[in-house]
């Protein structure tokens, strides 16, 4: 079935560029999303890819997918503390609905 | 836009009591869902529905829960009667099927302690 994995932790150095990987299984799906969830906060849109495109980028983020391997990465460059957050993978599911990976939980060290 | 509205932010009840969550989405949404977070178990799909009418309940995880959507701006999320087990935070969100590069937006969360 529809799945989408990730790692649950990375820990990085202020300063430094954080990369968050992502593998899922639908290879139907249109878009692909990374969100952001702070603490005591919803799932936040942080950005998308349409699925034929391979690099997105948005400032400090890029987004790089591998369809052929069906691999998703979230590169934040120059990693500051505020981005300390828990990252969300997610697909577009065929029913409509996303699938969502477990999150990656990024701390950032000063 | 006041984004995806969920009421109440914290809620404390007793186990054995009903517990009812409350979610307003976006104007003009035709999708909604509700999920459920856990240290355990992440994010969990309880049920969606797509213009009121629900399309997959699966992830309901037993007949305590049950979810309504009596119209396009309202739906509620009953526990009856909580358990313990049901704590967490239980998030609402809305979505545009022909919007579907902007995802889904979220609500707040509602954080269920049952005690």
């Amino acid at each position: 079935g529809e799945d989408v994995e990730q790692s649950l932790f990375l820990s990085v150095r202020e300063g430094d560029s954080s990369v968050i990987n992502c593998t899922y299984t639908d290879s139907s799906s249109t878009y692909l999303y990374w969100y952001k969830q702070e603490p005591g906060a919803g799932l936040q849109l942080l950005t998308y890819i349409f699925s034929n495109m391979d690099m997105k980028q948005d400032q400090r983020l890029t987004v790089l997918l591998n369809k052929k391997d069906k691999h998703l990465s979230l590169r934040i460059a120059d990693t500051q503390t505020g981005d300390s957050a828990i990252y969300f993978c997610a697909e577009g599911g065929s029913q409509g609905n996303l699938i969502f990976g477990k999150g990656t939980k990024l701390s950032v060290k000063p | 836009d006041a984004g995806v509205i969920q009421s109440p932010r914290h809620e404390v009840t007793e186990m054995g009591q009903e517990v009812t969550l409350r979610c307003k989405p976006i104007s003009g949404h035709d999708y909604l869902f509700w999920y459920r977070q856990t240290m355990m178990r992440g994010l969990e799909l309880l049920i969606y529905f797509n213009n009121n009418v629900p399309i997959d309940d699966s992830g309901m995880p037993e007949d305590r829960f049950s979810a309504k959507m009596p119209n396009a701006s309202f739906s509620t999320l009953k526990i009856q009667p909580s358990e313990p087990r049901d704590s967490a935070v239980y998030f609402c969100a809305s979505r545009r099927r022909d919007r579907a590069n902007y995802g889904y937006t979220f609500g707040s969360g509602t954080r269920l302690t049952v005690v």
